[in-house]
């Protein structure tokens, strides 16, 4: 199986602010990558597709990069609504695991 | 556009099975593939398994190999996920999401307690 390792765990950051989370893997998993943003109360958002594809209506404050083992989620000019727990998940091969989430406060 | 609709919540004492239902509407010809992925309380997102209803092929995460059975009615276009054995740990809530999880459905809450 592969192994899923975010970081960090949480972190605080202002409005307007630009943030970074990481995600490695235990191994090489091409592009095969998934970013979520999941909120209390409410299911996933898919927001990254393919490590780096932006999915349909989400605000374009959103990007992701990397591929093999490396992979980020960056979030630039952060907005108050971005509070909320996010995730990487991997779909190169099963079982699909996510990782174990990063927690973002907005300061 | 596909929407995926589970059933309500439930109350189960350990030890009993849960089975959730996830049903789907509008252009389903995207979601070919569905997963079932929970989160208990506190914890983060887990993969449990999944199944692809024109074969009705399931694979399973091992975690859960021998206590859940997904399996699909592609005449209601509906996909169930059915829990044996339940323990404490179980509570959690329950969603179904289409291949790409681009598509979720609104989340089951199982609480398993005495």
């Amino acid at each position: 199986d592969i192994q899923m390792t975010q970081s960090p765990s949480s972190l605080s950051a202002y409005v307007g602010d630009r943030v970074t989370i990481t995600c490695q893997t235990s191994q090489d998993i091409t592009n095969y990558l998934n970013w979520f943003q999941h909120k209390p109360g409410t299911a996933p958002k898919l927001l990254i597709y393919h490590a780096s594809n932006l999915e349909t209506g989400v605000p374009s404050r959103f990007s992701g990069s990397g591929s093999g083992t490396h992979f980020t989620l960056t979030i630039s000019g952060l907005q108050p609504e971005d509070t909320a727990t996010y995730y990487c998940q991997h779909f190169d091969s099963l079982p699909y695991s996510f990782g174990q989430g990063t927690k973002l406060e907005i300061k | 556009q596909a929407h995926l609709v589970q059933s309500g919540a439930e109350v189960k004492k350990p030890g009993s099975s849960v089975r959730v239902s996830c049903k789907a509407s509008g252009d389903t010809s995207s979601l070919y593939v569905i997963s079932w992925v929970r989160q208990a309380p506190g914890q983060g997102l887990e993969w449990m398994g999944g199944i692809l209803p024109q074969f009705a092929a399931a694979n399973y995460s091992q975690k859960f190999q021998g206590r859940v059975i997904i399996t699909a009615d592609e005449s209601t276009s509906t996909v169930y996920m059915q829990l044996r054995g339940l323990k404490s740990d179980d509570t959690a809530v329950y969603y179904c999401s289409s291949s790409a999880f681009d598509v979720w459905g609104q989340g089951t809450m199982v609480i398993v307690s005495s």
